[in-house]
Formats: C-alpha cells, sequence, structure tokens
C-alpha cells in the first residue's frame, strides 16, 4: 500500500495562475480531505468529500476547488493563486466519516504564490 | 464551535527529561481526542487516541488520558529521545462533525 500519496512537492506560482494538486489514497477509504497549515494556525480544512460524487466545503473553501469522480482521487484546483494561498496542503483520507476514525496524511505540498 | 487549545511551544528538554504537552478543548457532546505527531519534511501521523472519557490513549511510550471533567487530554512521556523531536497536534472530532478540529501544534527539540 502506497497510502496517501500527494504530487507535486513543490510548486511556484504567480499570481493570477492556476494549477491543481494532486491526491491519491489506495486504501479505498470513503472520506478524503484537504487541509492547509499555516504557521501558528495549526490545520484549517478546506475541502472534504465522504463519497465519490460528494463533496462539501470546510472552514476555508474560498478560492478552492474540489471535485470527487473516484473513490481513490481527490484532487484540489486553485483557480487563480493569490499570495494568501503560500502554505503547506494535505491531504487526508480515512475509511469512514465517523469521527473516531484515524486519518491517514500525505507527505504535502509546499505552495508558493509569488 | 469546537475549538483546541494547547501547549504553546517551542519546548527544548534534555534526553530523557519528562515530557507533558497540554491540551484542554472545548466541544458540545461527547468527542473522540487525537494526538497527532508531524516529524520534520512528513505528514501527520496518529500517535494516539481516546474516544470516550476516562480512556488512556498509548504508544512509543507517551500516553494521554481523555479527562471530562477538565475537558483536557495531555501528552505525557517518562523520558524523552531525540528521534522525539517533531511537532505535536491535539485534535478533537465530534461524532457527525466530519472534520478534525486542529491545536496550532508544539514544536518539541530533544537535545541530547
Amino acid at each position: 500500500n502506497a497510502g496517501v500519496t500527494q504530487t507535486p512537492k513543490f510548486q511556484v506560482l504567480k499570481t493570477g495562475q492556476s494549477m491543481t494538486l494532486q491526491c491519491a489514497q489506495d486504501m479505498n477509504h470513503e472520506y478524503m480531505s484537504w487541509y492547509r497549515q499555516d504557521p501558528g494556525m495549526g490545520l484549517r480544512l478546506i475541502h472534504y468529500s465522504v463519497g465519490a460524487g460528494i463533496t462539501d466545503q470546510g472552514e476555508v473553501p474560498n478560492g478552492y476547488n474540489v471535485s470527487r469522480s473516484t473513490t481513490e482521487d481527490f484532487p484540489l484546483r486553485l483557480l487563480s493563486a493569490a499570495p494568501s494561498q503560500t502554505s503547506v496542503y494535505f491531504c487526508a483520507s480515512s475509511p469512514t466519516s465517523g469521527g473516531t476514525d484515524t486519518q491517514y496524511f500525505g507527505p504535502g505540498t509546499r505552495l508558493t504564490v509569488l | 464551535g469546537d475549538s483546541v487549545t494547547q501547549m504553546e511551544g517551542p519546548v527544548t528538554l534534555s534526553e530523557e527529561a519528562f515530557l507533558t504537552i497540554n491540551c484542554t478543548y472545548t466541544a458540545t457532546g461527547y468527542p473522540s481526542l487525537f494526538w497527532y505527531v508531524q516529524y520534520p519534511g512528513e505528514g501527520l501521523q496518529l500517535l494516539l487516541k481516546a474516544t470516550k472519557a476516562d480512556d488512556k490513549g498509548s504508544n512509543k511510550g507517551f500516553e494521554a488520558t481523555y479527562r471530562k471533567e477538565t475537558t483536557s487530554f495531555h501528552l505525557e512521556k517518562g523520558s524523552v529521545q531525540v528521534s522525539d523531536s517533531a511537532v505535536y497536534f491535539c485534535a478533537l472530532s465530534n461524532f457527525g462533525n466530519e472534520k478534525l478540529t486542529f491545536g496550532t501544534g508544539t514544536r518539541l527539540t530533544i537535545i541530547p
């Protein structure tokens, strides 16, 4: 099992550019989510999905889109990058959306927007 | 809403010292509580969890007890090692609430 994989590891964008952060898991997990990690703020939820075809907004969804066409993949799209989106992005998955489940995190994507 | 408050860092200890990282929470209902650890350059991984009051989670010599009366879930280890250097996050999840609420993280450095 590869677990949760994310690509790319690092990315530099210019303001206004768009890009997609990729996330995949091979554990057949129903629940997937995207977080951003900023200094002194812990992790904040951007979007989540409880299964293929179902997505919902988290705490900080503005400027990001998601889709979930398969169980395995959950890409995060930045429509028009802004410097405020400079952050480290983590994808996570868990077997279900139940509150007792362990979340499995990918290694992260470090994004810089100039 | 739900919130988690954890000890400000950074924390620096000598090898074999006793470790406590404080964590308190505010939540309605009966949340599950977690400690996640992030080693340098890696994603977060679960260290331990407790799903009901008075449960004790333990792993790799770390322990934390779910105290509903004090709304706390403090992380402890009796003798830390250099390899324990990492950032530690306390988190809670309310049943039916499809997300984790994280604390801000505590950076721990252990010096030989």
